[in-house]
This record gives structure tokens, sequence and C-alpha cells, in this order.
């Protein structure tokens, strides 16, 4: 079965500090992985998408990585800010059906001023 | 700017209950989807569908249905609501890799 873990489930950091999100899952033949971001109480926006082809991907100060090998996708964030506290989910698109991701259950960030 | 829409941010519905759930997009993408989230279980898919009159179950899809009769809007119907589908219910659409999501539906079954 395929399955995607996001550990740890919350993670308090200092304002500034940089961090890394982790993001692991159990089937290597993945097509793609997305990182989202969740608001509470509202819906998700996707932030970086990487394609199975590609090792990493790059938004202002988000940085993702893909290692299809050891079956793990981590989501760097430098410089935190307080802005930034959301919760941050991952998914797996295995290509069984178009969209149909296999999400993890998130990790909850608060950036602490 | 990408912009998917769901009819009511919240609502508030008795057992029994037949209720629609809306979502427009403004994008032209073939491809629309349903899920519920609930604390502790993440995100699951209820019903998704690639084109106009087009359906498929997700891994959730008992106790629901869709319709699909106009390329931008999809939507959800419960049957007869019951008070496990509490729930937040997320609609989303997508060309492509990309998913864009709506506002979310936090819907109360009493």
């Amino acid at each position: 079965k395929q399955e995607v873990t996001q550990i740890p489930a919350a993670l308090s950091v200092p304002e500034g500090e940089n961090l890394v999100l982790n993001c692991s899952f159990t089937d290597s033949a993945i097509y793609n992985l997305q990182w989202f971001r969740q608001d509470p109480g509202k819906g998700l926006t996707s932030l970086l998408l990487i394609q199975s082809s590609q090792r990493e991907q790059t938004s202002g100060r988000l940085n993702a990585s893909l290692d299809k090998s050891s079956g793990r996708s981590t989501l760097y964030i430098a410089a935190s800010q307080p802005g930034d506290s959301a919760t941050y989910l991952c998914a797996g698109d295995y290509g069984g059906s178009q969209g149909n991701l296999i999400f993890g259950k998130g990790t909850k960030l608060s950036v602490k001023p | 700017d990408v912009k998917v829409t769901q009819s009511s941010r919240y609502l508030v519905k008795r057992t029994g209950e037949k209720v629609f759930l809306e979502c427009v997009q403004d994008m032209d993408h073939e491809n629309m989807f349903w899920y519920r989230q609930d604390p502790g279980l993440g995100l699951r898919l209820i019903y998704f569908s690639y084109d106009v009159k087009m359906k498929e179950k997700g891994d959730i899809p008992e106790g629901y249905s869709v319709s699909r009769e106009k390329k931008e809007r999809f939507s959800l119907i419960l049957e007869s609501a019951s008070t496990n589908q509490t729930s937040m219910y997320l609609c989303a659409s997508s060309r492509g890799l990309r998913l864009f999501f709506g506002s979310g539906t936090q819907l109360s079954v009493l």
C-alpha cells in the first residue's frame, strides 16, 4: 500500500531559524511530489512540485528536494518568519489517476517571534 | 489568477437532509476533485471528474454522489446526511500536475 508519512506532526522554531520538514513515501515509483501549505480553516496552496526526473525545486526562501531511491522529500525554509506558521503537507502522485494524490497528514509549523 | 470557489464557508444541516456542496473554477481545467479532511485522517478523495458528465469514485465514495453538467462546476451531493459526514470538504481542480484548492466548506451535521 502506498503511504506518505510526515514526521514530526508539529514543530516550533524561533524566528530567523532555517528549518527542514520531512516527507517519506513507501513506494519509490513516484511520478511527482508536491508540497502544500494550509492555513487554519482554509484550503491548500501549492508551493512546489518536483517531477520524478528532477532533484529539487526552489521558490524564494523555499527549496524542496526529492530522493526517490531513499523514499524521501524535504522542504527547506530559510530564515523563517512568523508568517510561515501553517501546516505543510506533502503529496505523492503515483499516476494512478490524474491528480489523485496520496497526502501525508502534515507538519504543523509554528514560528515564534 | 487561479480561482476555485466553494459556495459556502460554513454549513449546518440536520441528519437525513439532502446536502449540495458547490464548486466552481474559472481556469478551464478538465479535472476536478472532492476531498474531505478530518483530524488524524488527513485528506481523503471522495470523487473526481476528468470531464463534463464523467466521474470516478475515489477512496471513500459511500454516502456521496457528484454532478458535473458544465466544465466549470462540480457538485458534491450528500443524499441523506449523517453525523459521520461532519467534516471539512475541499474542492480542487487541475490541468496537468498541479492542484488548486478552494477555501473549503466546514459542514456540521446535527
